[in-house]
C-alpha cells in the first residue's frame, strides 16, 4: 500500500525566499505524480504533473522534480510571494485509471 | 482539462437524515471519484464512481452509508446517510481527463457538510 509524506509539516518565511517542499513514498512503481495546492476551505488546484518518465517539470516559479526510484519528489517555489500561502500536496498514481493517494501535505505561509 | 462543479457548496443537517451531492464536469471523463476530507486531515478516497456500474468503494466504507450513482460520463451524485457529526467533513469529487502519463486529476470546490 503507497504511503505518502511530506516535509516539512508547516513552513513559515518571509516574502522574496525560495522554498523547497519534500515528499516520499514508499512505492516507487508509480505511473505520474501531481502536485496540488489547497487554499483553507476550498477545493483543491492542479499546479504540477510528472510522468514518470520524466525528471522535472516547470510551471512560472514552480518546479518539480521526481527521483522515482528513490521514491522522492521536490516542490521548488522561487520567490515566494503572500500569494502563495496555502496546503500544497504531493499525489502519486499508480496506474492509468486509478486514483491518487494524497500526502498530508505542506503548509506554507509567506508573510508580506 | 476538466472543470468540476458541485453542489451544495455547504449544507448544515441534522443527525440521523440524508444529503446528496451533485458533481457536473464539463466534459466527458473516464474515472470519477468521491474523497473525504475531515478537519485538519488530508484526502481519503471513499470511492471510485463507475458510469453504468456500481461504485467501487474503498476499505472503511460501505454502500449503504455512502450510495454513489453515475448514469453517464459527465455527473455522479454521493449520498451520505443516516449522518452523525462525525461525518462532518469536506466531500470532493474529482475526475480524471487526459490520456496516458498525461492524466491529470481535477477537483470540485467541495462539500462543507456540518452534522448537528
Amino acid at each position: 500500500k503507497q504511503e505518502v509524506t511530506q516535509i516539512p509539516a508547516a513552513l513559515s518565511v518571509p516574502e522574496g525566499e525560495n522554498l523547497v517542499l519534500n515528499c516520499s513514498f514508499t512505492d516507487s512503481a508509480i505511473y505520474n505524480l501531481q502536485w496540488f495546492r489547497q487554499d483553507p476551505g476550498k477545493g483543491l488546484t492542479s499546479l504540477l504533473l510528472i510522468q514518470s518518465s520524466q525528471r522535472e517539470q516547470t510551471s512560472g516559479r514552480l518546479n518539480a522534480s521526481l527521483d522515482k526510484s528513490s521514491g522522492r519528489s521536490t516542490l521548488y517555489i522561487a520567490a515566494s510571494q503572500p500569494g502563495d500561502s496555502a496546503t500544497y500536496l504531493c499525489a502519486p498514481k499508480r496506474n492509468y485509471g486509478q486514483n491518487f493517494v494524497f500526502g498530508p501535505g505542506t503548509r506554507l505561509s509567506v508573510l508580506p | 482539462s476538466a472543470v468540476i462543479s458541485q453542489k451544495p457548496s455547504r449544507d448544515i443537517c441534522q443527525r440521523g437524515t440524508s444529503l446528496t451531492i451533485q458533481c457536473q464536469v464539463d466534459s466527458q471523463v473516464t474515472m470519477m471519484f468521491w474523497y473525504r476530507q475531515q478537519p485538519g486531515q488530508s484526502l481519503t478516497l471513499i470511492a471510485t464512481a463507475n458510469q453504468g456500474s456500481e461504485a467501487t468503494y474503498e476499505s472503511g466504507f460501505v454502500i449503504d452509508k455512502f450510495p454513489i450513482s453515475r448514469p453517464n460520463l459527465t455527473f455522479s451524485t454521493l449520498t451520505v446517510s443516516n449522518m452523525s457529526p462525525e461525518d462532518s467533513s469536506i466531500y470532493l469529487c474529482s475526475a480524471s481527463a487526459g490520456r496516458g502519463m498525461t492524466d491529470t486529476q481535477y477537483f470540485g470546490p467541495g462539500t462543507r457538510l456540518t452534522v448537528l
